[in-house]
């Protein structure tokens, strides 16, 4: 059972923009970076965003991410067919011992 | 560019081992950088199995640990999973991929960055 809680879903219109929501506790996103990934049906995960809010090489100024406390953000803005995917948030967790968790997904629909 | 490519039996017989490799290409694991494992049920979300660096060094996922072995092989350039007495549960398309591990002023850092295609095991007698 995963540590970091997304929406299950979210939807908006082509053009319109989505915010996805991660929540964790101070062991994960409250004291270390984290990053956004993008993955498309029936494909690998995609890096969209590290370090919080810094985008790859390649990837769009339409997605960005932020972090406050406990939580983090992601947001898509000009909506496209495109960026209907999963979307996973993750950071490492430093409680008992390191290791990485991610989050519980959310799947982004363009109505 | 840096690609990385799963390999192993796609079917392992419950109460065995899987093993997995990960080849890496246009990238020296000595250079640098930690090798990670990922896994994914059918239908479900993405679970770390653990990372390794080329010293050795390696990190676990505590819910696993026990059953989880990941070595690297810096002459093949390739790294590899163990995971024993398998069940069902176990089923899962499994990632390979490579992230850096550090400590910055706002926390711990290592995003996974490049990633293998995946490979799907699946746990059946």
């Amino acid at each position: 059972q995963s540590v970091l809680t997304q929406p299950p879903s979210v939807s908006a219109a082509p053009g319109q923009k989505v915010t996805i929501s991660c929540s964790g506790s101070s062991s994960n996103i409250g004291n270390n970076y984290v990053s956004w990934y993008q993955q498309l049906p029936g494909t690998a995960p995609k890096l969209l965003i590290y370090d919080n809010n810094k985008r790859p090489s390649g990837i769009p100024d339409r997605f960005s991410g932020s972090k406050s406390g406990t939580s983090a953000t992601l947001g898509i803005t000009g909506l496209q067919t495109g960026d209907e995917a999963d979307y996973y948030c993750g950071t490492w967790d430093s409680s008992l011992s390191v290791f990485y968790v991610f989050g519980t997904g959310t799947k982004v629909t363009v109505l | 560019q840096v690609q990385l490519q799963e390999s192993g039996p796609g079917l392992v017989k419950p109460s065995e081992t899987l093993s997995l490799t990960c080849a890496v290409s246009g990238y020296s694991i000595s250079s640098g950088y930690y090798w990670g494992w990922i896994r994914q049920p059918p239908g479900k979300g993405l679970e770390w199995i653990g990372s390794i660096y080329h010293s050795g060094s390696t990190y676990y996922n505590p819910s696993l640990k026990s059953r989880v072995t990941i070595s690297v092989d810096t002459s093949k350039n390739q790294f590899s999973l163990k995971l024993s007495s398998v069940t069902a549960a176990d089923t899962a398309v499994y990632y390979c991929a490579r992230h850096p591990l550090g400590i910055a002023a706002g926390g711990g850092y290592g995003a996974f960055d490049i990633w293998g295609q995946g490979t799907m095991v699946t746990v059946s007698s």
